[in-house]
């Protein structure tokens, strides 16, 4: 167990929806990730916020938004749903360490299915 | 732009035998490197983590080398584990805070 929890573990949705991806990141961490795999694909890095900031994007379409509250946890937000968006979304915390290694732990995901 | 790459989707390895898995990267910029095992319906697990002025890095039954020159990094597993039959992805950090990815070898460790 990681410490960093993702919820729902899965999700079935229809095209042109919204939905929205939480997560808890582990105890003291305060920056958090947001990854999606898709099939036969690595980790793609979205979006990372630090401490409730915004600081670094990545691939991230403009669908896609994400925010990060006061407690830490994060949530990401996916609009206009379309099938290709169907992917497994990992999330995950680190402690942010700018001198040095920064491990990034991973929670479960969430499977999303776009039918 | 694939700035990590693990050639081979594949390896298979008697139990008890060394699993070598390989990684080549692009970038120079990384500070350092992760190597992250992952079950199936289940998040990356952190395996083991190597800084870019180190070229090893030792952890059990697990060891990271890693050659600046050749922009190239492998994990090594010895002995080699039916527990270990995972998918294995090595990843690049830095400054940028994020990690880029390979898209992972599978290890098949067959008893």
């Amino acid at each position: 167990d990681s410490g960093v929890t993702q919820t729902p573990k899965h999700l079935i949705t229809a095209t042109g929806q919204r939905v929205t991806l939480r997560c808890s990141p582990r105890s003291g961490d305060l920056s958090v990730y947001w990854y999606q795999q898709s099939l036969d694909q690595g980790l793609q890095f979205l979006i990372q916020y630090y401490n409730g900031e915004e600081r670094a994007k990545g691939n991230i379409l403009e669908r896609f938004s994400a925010q990060q509250f006061p407690d830490l946890h994060s949530e990401l937000n996916l609009s206009s749903l379309e099938l290709g968006d169907s992917a497994l979304y990992f999330c995950a915390s680190s402690v942010a360490n700018t001198v040095g290694i920064d491990e990034q732990y991973f929670g479960p995901g969430t499977r999303l299915t776009v039918t | 732009d694939q700035q990590v790459k693990q050639n081979s989707p594949s390896l298979s390895v008697q139990e008890g035998r060394i699993s070598i898995l390989n990684c080549d990267y692009t970038n120079s910029m990384f500070d350092y490197f992760l190597w992250y095992k992952k079950y199936p319906a289940e998040g990356p697990t952190f395996l083991i983590s190597i800084s870019s002025i180190k070229d090893k890095n030792e952890d059990g039954r697990f060891t990271v080398f890693l050659n600046k020159s050749a922009k190239h990094l492998s994990l090594h597993i010895v002995p080699s584990q039916p527990g270990d039959s995972a998918v294995y992805f090595c990843a690049g950090g830095g400054s940028q805070g994020n990690l880029i990815f390979g898209k992972g070898t599978k290890l098949s460790v067959k008893p």
